[in-house]
């Protein structure tokens, strides 16, 4: 069974501060994807990034950087500099390679505030 | 290239009525993955379909709901005799291949029950 967690709930920053937003996963397969989503206030689900369980090298995409460590199961987001705009619920997901085929699990998602 | 497209995006009914959802998957994919946002949660999957074959219905309800993808024409998700638990996001996703971590989402549809 596959299973991720999202540990903070609710997050409330002030426009131009860092954030990280947390998630880790459990999974028994050795083949996984990761995935991380935005869900703005108008509710459609604007897609991030995607790694597989064999590249482990961080990534940077403008603010936004992603910091996968296998070893402790976490594939953690952070946001640089943040802005209002930025403020949605964001959600890391998980695929395993089972009779599911590309069948994601979501955590429960975080809500990120940017205060202006 | 047109995306995942769902209609309607937003669907209001009475308790008891039926409720149909429809997911027409990006051109080329042949896999239809259905999920459920219940207000404040994350989403849960429901349901994996192929052409004319379902996959994996795990996580579907046992009552009430049922799910197909026919040889042509879009998913759709059907909900019989609606109940205000069931008020949520319908999301639907494709992709080209199984097993790919390739998943596109659409908007969603929006079910109200009063």
């Amino acid at each position: 069974a596959q299973k991720v967690t999202q540990a903070q709930t609710e997050i409330s920053v002030v426009e131009k501060e860092d954030v990280t937003l947390d998630c880790v996963y459990e999974t028994r397969d050795t083949t996984y994807y990761l995935f991380w989503y935005k869900q703005p206030p108008s509710g459609e689900l604007v897609f991030l990034i995607r790694r597989n369980s064999f590249d482990e090298q961080n990534e940077i995409s403008g603010r936004y950087s992603w910091n996968f460590q296998k070893s402790t199961s976490s594939f953690n987001f952070t946001i640089t500099a943040s802005q209002v705009v930025d403020s949605a619920v964001y959600f890391c997901a998980l695929s395993a390679h089972n009779n599911a085929g590309n069948m994601l699990t979501f955590g429960g998602g975080t809500r990120l505030m940017v205060k202006p | 290239n047109a995306g995942v497209m769902q209609n309607p995006r937003h669907l209001v009914r009475r308790r008891g009525q039926e409720a149909r959802l429809r997911c027409s998957p990006m051109k080329g994919h042949s896999h239809v993955y259905w999920y459920r946002q219940l207000p404040e949660e994350g989403l849960k999957f429901m349901v994996y379909l192929q052409k004319e074959n379902i996959i994996d219905e795990s996580g579907m309800p046992k009552e009430r709901f049922s799910a197909e993808f026919p040889k042509e024409g879009p998913s759709i998700l059907r909900i019989q005799q609606v109940v205000r638990g069931d008020s949520a996001a319908y999301f639907c996703a494709s992709s080209p291949w199984r097993d790919t971590g390739e998943l596109f989402f659409g908007e969603g549809s929006r079910l109200t029950v009063l």
